[in-house]
Parts: structure tokens; sequence; C-alpha cells
């Protein structure tokens, strides 16, 4: 069976410091793979969405990046993060051809 | 941006009545879909109903679609404890590999 973890859980960090959250997928190939923000108590906003290694589509412009260096695992990084980076940061996959996602578990990122 | 839009924004009941979210959404879709979120968790996966589909049922859950009023519907029969939770429509087109979600209705089942 198909299992996507993240971490870390949770994450205090100070303004100006790097980020770097890291998502796997399990038991499967070959599968898109996103990124959301959720502020609290709204909805997903759509970070980055992969369909295959090095390919990354930014949906929102910002301070935030990815990379897709192995087939199952996407990174999000930041090189300086601001408060308005705080939220939960969600990690998802489908199968290709699939409009049906797979959430992981989440991380709290709090800026301070 | 926003293609799905939920309502209403909160709601709650007694437990063992039905609950009724809406979503309203602008564009024309290749299917939509419900999900759930209980909190500070991530969302699963509830049901997924095509463009010629008018109603799908799933256990307690009944969904309906109308293409031409461009909304759907989510019914949570005889509501538990358990089904307090955020729900959220999410749409797909034919156009990409992404789904779009909305703003989501916090559902809230009283004992």
């Amino acid at each position: 069976s198909q299992t996507i973890h993240q971490w870390p859980a949770t994450l205090v960090q100070p303004v100006g410091s790097p980020l770097s959250l890291e998502c796997t997928v399990e038991g499967t190939s070959n599968p898109n793979l996103y990124w959301y923000r959720q502020a609290a108590g709204r909805g997903l906003q759509l970070l980055f969405y992969s369909v295959g290694i090095g390919q990354i589509s930014s949906e929102v412009p910002q301070n935030l990046s990815a990379s897709r260096p192995q087939d199952r695992q996407f990174i999000l990084s930041s090189k300086k993060l601001l408060l308005s980076d705080s939220g939960f940061y969600l990690c998802a996959w489908s199968l290709r051809g699939s409009d049906t996602q797979y959430f992981g578990p989440g991380t709290r990122l709090t800026v301070l | 941006s926003q293609q799905g839009e939920e309502d209403p924004q909160a709601l709650s009941i007694q437990e063992g009545e039905n609950a009724t979210m809406n979503c309203s959404y602008k564009t024309s879709i290749n299917n939509l879909q419900w999900y759930r979120q209980n909190s500070g968790r991530g969302l699963v996966h509830l049901i997924l109903i095509r463009s010629n589909e008018r109603e799908k049922h799933s256990g307690r859950l009944r969904v309906t679609l109308d293409t031409s009023k461009k909304s759907s519907s989510l019914l949570i029969t005889a509501s538990r404890a358990a089904d307090t939770a955020s729900y959220f429509c999410a749409t797909a087109t034919n156009r990409d590999d992404k789904i779009i979600f909305g703003k989501g209705t916090r559902l809230h089942i009283l004992p």
C-alpha cells in the first residue's frame, strides 16, 4: 500500500532563516506530487506541483522554491523566511492520470 | 485562484441530524471531489463525481452534481461526533494535472 511522509511535523523558525521541508512517497512509482499551504481556518493554496523528476510548476510567485531530486521525493525550500510564510504545509500525491490526491500529515510552520 | 466556493462557511447541527454542504464553481469541469480534514491533519478523499454523473453514494455520504448550475452538494446522513471536520470541494479540468480547492465548510456535530 502507498504511504506519504512529511517531516518535520512542527517547526518554529526565525525570520530570515532558511527552510527545508521534505515529503516522500512509498509504494508507488512516477506519482504527481504537490505542495499546498493552508492559512489558519482557510482553504488550500497550491504552491508547486511536479509530474516528474526535475519538473516543477510554480503556481504562486514567492520566496519559496521546490525540487524533486528523486521520483518519490519532493522538497520545499526557502533561503530566507518571511513572517507571511507561517502556515500549515501539506504535501500530496496522485497517480498519473488520476485527479484523486492523497495527503501527508502536514507540517505546521511558525515564523517568528 | 479559487474555483470552488463552499456554502455555508460553518455549520453546527445535532448528532443524528443530516448535514448538507454546497459547492459552486465557475468553469467547466471533468470531475468534482469532496475531501474531509480533521483539525490539524491532512485531507482525506471522500468521493469523486464525474461531470456526466448526477448523483453518487458512499455509505452515509450522498453527492449530487448539477453542471447546468455549476454546483454540487454533499449530504451526510445520521451525523456522528466523528463527522466534525472541515469539508472541501475540489474541481478538476482536462487542461492540467492539478485540482482547485474551495475554502471549505467547517462542520460541528453537537452531542
